[in-house]
């Protein structure tokens, strides 16, 4: 497709399990990001990709989150040990330069 | 520490007439703005921005205005249609680490 996607779109995990974002980026964007989202709030910057530089780590709420992206292209976010207020939309979006393209997010639940 | 803000969490205008959401920054290094607009269960899509070289930037039915002396960003919709109804978030980067600081967001409503 032409857009971001991501996968999956809705997540249920319990309290104490690890999971898995995917987001796969437009085509030919260097930048990638990730936000999440918690109800009622505004979009919360998680981390930031830019071509082979080193991540920009400095939206990661804890340890217990972490993300790469491989070859430059497609990113995972993985949450270790998710808590209740891990419960989010998580958002990730691509650029060329300027303005982010995003894609639907993922909305996890922890019970 | 909320470098952008939008203090108005919701906004209600009738068909036709002019909706202004405004946006507050405190981070003077930015220098390159954006509102996005949200729809439910959908991700966040570019809407119009700006650049710090400029006060106004105009695109069909939507205009940004930027007072950099006020630190302050309005996005003017007129005329207002029931297709506008979402949540509508301002951003604002330094263009030199590309990181996009965004707004709680305000929702604003259309009425027919």
């Amino acid at each position: 497709g032409a857009g971001v996607s991501q996968s999956p779109s809705n997540k249920v995990t319990e309290k104490g399990k690890d999971v898995e974002l995917r987001c796969d980026p437009i085509s030919g964007h260097t930048a990638l990001y990730w936000y999440r989202q918690s109800l009622g709030q505004g979009l919360e910057f998680l981390i930031y990709f830019q071509g082979n530089s080193a991540p920009d780590k400095s939206g990661l709420p804890s340890d217990r989150f972490s993300a790469e992206r491989t070859g430059g292209s497609v990113s995972t976010l993985t949450i270790q040990r998710t808590q209740q207020e891990d419960s989010a939309v998580y958002l990730c979006a691509s650029s060329p330069r300027g303005e982010q393209f995003f894609g639907p997010g993922t909305r996890l639940t922890v019970l | 520490d909320q470098q952008v803000k939008q203090n108005s969490p919701s906004l209600s205008v009738q068909e036709g007439r002019i909706s202004i959401l405004n946006c507050d920054y405190t981070n003077s290094m930015f220098d390159y703005f954006l509102w996005y607009k949200k729809y439910p269960a959908e991700g966040p899509t570019f809407l119009i921005s700006i650049s710090s070289i400029k006060d106004k930037n105009e695109d069909g039915r939507f205009t940004v205005f930027l007072n950099k002396s006020a630190k302050h960003l309005s996005l003017h919709i007129v005329p207002s249609q029931p297709g506008d109804s979402a949540v509508y978030f301002c951003a604002a980067s330094d263009r030199g680490t590309g990181k996009l600081i965004f707004g709680q967001g305000t929702t604003l409503q259309v009425k027919p």
